[in-house]
């Protein structure tokens, strides 16, 4: 069965800190990883991986996928309130399919 | 501006009934989806479309049915066959690619079955 588990599911940390949230998958077809970020109801993309050691960046967000290890992380670093989110782990799967984790709710305290 | 407009935000339902959730989309994008998301879960595929007239079920297709007669639009209509309809629903569309990309996302339309 194709499945994507984050961890942590849940995450509470003060402002400036440094945080790092999970992501392994274990789909076939596996085409892309991408993180999404939810506020309150749309997600927005953050991200898109499809090779293995190539960190993508984006002021302070970044992200690396392994493709022999099936993870990818997201860290965000200097967090600041606005921050505060679900985390969501997408993997393409095929053609068009994306498989998503349960997502991790990131609370970033002042 | 280009995007995905769900309606409505919010709908109250009675057990039995059938309703229809909009999604039209003036982004010119070829595939379309719809999800479901329950608290703490993370989003679950409903339905998806590539081209105008065709549509496949994805994981959770059950109780729910959809119609794809233009390209802007893709109604989904939760069925009284929907055990748990109650949920927050996210449309979302793409274009056709042969390597999956970007989703883009709609606000999402709240269903709370009374």
């Amino acid at each position: 069965e194709d499945k994507v588990v984050q961890s942590p599911l849940s995450l509470v940390v003060h402002e400036g800190d440094t945080v790092t949230l999970n992501c392994s998958y274990e789909v076939t077809n596996f085409r892309s990883l991408l993180w999404y970020k939810q506020e309150k109801k749309a997600p927005t993309f953050l991200f898109m991986l499809t090779s293995s050691g190539i960190e993508k960046k984006s002021g302070r967000l970044s992200s690396i996928l392994d493709k022999k290890e099936l993870f990818s992380i997201l860290n965000i670093t200097a967090t600041q309130t606005g921050d505060s989110a679900v985390y969501l782990c997408a993997v393409g799967q095929g053609a068009q399919k994306l498989v998503f984790g349960q997502g991790t709710r990131l609370t970033i305290n002042p | 501006d280009g995007g995905i407009t769900q309606s409505p935000k919010y709908l109250f339902r009675k057990e039995g009934q059938n309703v229809t959730l909009s999604c039209e989309q003036n982004l010119n994008h070829d595939a379309m989806y719809w999800y479901r998301q329950d608290p703490g879960q993370g989003l679950r595929l409903i339905y998806y479309s590539q081209i105008v007239n065709d549509f496949q079920k994805g994981d959770i297709a059950e109780g729910y049915s959809v119609s794809r007669e233009k390209k802007e639009s893709f109604p989904l209509t939760v069925t009284s066959a929907q055990k748990n309809p109650t949920a927050f629903y996210l449309c979302a569309s793409r274009k056709r690619e042969g390597h999956t990309g970007e989703l883009f996302f709609g606000e999402g339309s709240r269903l709370t079955v009374l």
